[in-house]
């Protein structure tokens, strides 16, 4: 298994552009995440997803947008970067919690690092 | 939002030495979490607890789940090198989605 992959690794972007992120995960997991972090800051929630054509909103959600339309894959979309949108960005999956394995554990992508000039 | 304050922020610490970080909420959760972040990579998962009370150990890292629930601790025993990394707890309440809340990080560094 290849676990979360996310491309690409890293990005600039001009104030206006738009672009996405990919997120594929090969473990069968039906949650998603998407994170940012700020520098010296921990993990703040995005947007996440339950399943296949479910999404809904986390902490800091304005100026993203999602679409889970398979179980592997959950791309964020950045439709006009601003400045503020610079960070690292991560994806992460897990299992639904009535799995009888640790369905706690998220396993996280290595993260887009993007800059919006 | 609920929020998560850990300290210490950063530390020093020789190779061999005990180190300590606590994290507190201002809501109660179910499930603490402890992660390692290296440089350039994404969390990974350390520590998982689940009960008010529970000692968990990994190693030479032991986690605590505070009374309250509203509070967690890590210790790292015996400090080596590769402990090098910024550690972040996290927490989460049964029924949310596992909507993960972090901690701002504990960045530790470790002189030998």
């Amino acid at each position: 298994n290849a676990g979360v992959t996310q491309t690409p690794k890293f990005r600039i972007l001009k104030i206006g552009q738009s672009m996405t992120l990919q997120c594929t995960q090969d473990m069968n997991h039906n949650y998603m995440y998407w994170y940012r972090q700020d520098p010296g800051m921990g993990l703040k929630l995005i947007y996440y997803s339950v399943g296949a054509g479910i999404t809904d909103k986390g902490e800091v959600p304005n100026g993203y947008n999602v679409s889970r339309s398979t179980t592997e894959d959950f791309p964020l979309r950045l439709e006009l970067a601003a400045p503020s949108q610079t960070s690292v960005y991560f994806c992460a999956s897990r299992l639904r919690d009535s799995s009888p394995v640790r369905a706690d554990t998220q396993y996280f992508g290595p993260g887009t690092r993007l800059t919006v000039l | 939002g609920q929020q998560l304050n850990q300290s210490p922020q950063s530390m020093f610490i020789q190779e061999g030495e005990d180190v300590s970080m606590n994290c507190t909420s201002s809501s109660i959760f179910n499930t603490w979490l402890w992660y390692k972040q290296d440089p350039g990579e994404g969390p990974v998962l350390l520590i998982a607890l689940y009960k008010a009370g529970e000692l968990t150990s990994n190693g030479r890292l032991t986690a605590q789940f505070g009374i309250t629930r509203k509070d967690s601790f890590l210790n790292i025993s015996a400090s080596i090198p590769s402990d090098v990394g910024i550690y972040f707890c996290a927490g989460y309440y049964t029924g949310t989605a596992s909507k993960l809340t972090f901690g701002t990080g504990t960045r530790l560094q470790v002189t030998l």
